[in-house]
């Protein structure tokens, strides 16, 4: 199975402040690589997919970059509801592996 | 608008199965994978497997092999998901999630159930 390695594992940030949360697989998935936000007692959220496209619906201030094996989310600039856990799937093959998570919270 | 509900929070006793039902609705039921994921209490994401509500096939996870078995049915657009011989490590809150684009990534949640296994 392909390992997906988040950092950092948690972070503070404050309002209006820029975020970037990494993550990295253990081996190439070229562009397979889909982002997700999860807020306490709900399911996940698809933000991004194929590395850098947005999900309908989803505001413009989360972007993602990367492939092969490195992969970037970034906040432009983070919202009062962007306070969450973030993960990283990767879609390269079977199974569909996730990172761990990284907890965004307020500074 | 696409929606997918899940059945409501179980109570099972070690060694039994559960039956997590997920109903589909605001697109056609055929053209998109159902997949089910799941969440320990506190944890990440697990990805048990997949089904293919056109045919019925199916992909699971190699840890769920012979414990999980994901059926559908397109009368009701349901999709369902058994899972066998309970354990605690098995208490989480499973979600099923339709697929975006037949792609593996999952662009519609379900609201989770919660599966308690406890004596």
């Amino acid at each position: 199975d392909i390992q997906m390695t988040q950092s950092p594992s948690s972070l503070s940030a404050s309002v209006g402040g820029r975020v970037t949360i990494t993550c990295r697989a253990s081996q190439s998935i070229t562009n397979y690589l889909n982002w997700y936000q999860q807020k306490p007692g709900n399911a996940p959220k698809l933000l991004i997919y194929a590395a850098s496209s947005l999900q309908s619906g989803v505001p413009s201030r989360f972007s993602g970059s990367g492939s092969g094996t490195d992969f970037t989310l970034t906040i432009s600039s983070l919202q009062p509801e962007d306070f969450a856990t973030y993960y990283c799937q990767q879609t390269y093959s079977i199974p569909p592996t996730f990172g761990q998570g990284t907890k965004v919270e307020v500074k | 608008q696409v929606q997918v509900v899940q059945s409501g929070a179980e109570v099972k006793k070690p060694g039994a199965s559960v039956k997590v039902s997920c109903k589909a609705s605001g697109y056609t039921f055929t053209t998109y994978y159902i997949h089910w994921v799941r969440q320990a209490p506190g944890q990440g994401l697990e990805w048990m497997g997949k089904v293919n509500p056109s045919g019925g096939s199916t992909s699971y996870a190699q840890k769920f092999q012979g414990r999980v078995t994901m059926t559908r049915d397109t009368s009701t657009s349901t999709v369902y998901m058994e899972l066998t011989s309970l354990r605690s490590e098995d208490t989480a809150v499973y979600y099923c999630a339709r697929d975006l684009r037949n792609s593996d990534c999952l662009g519609y949640w379900g609201q989770g159930t919660l599966v308690t296994v406890s004596s």
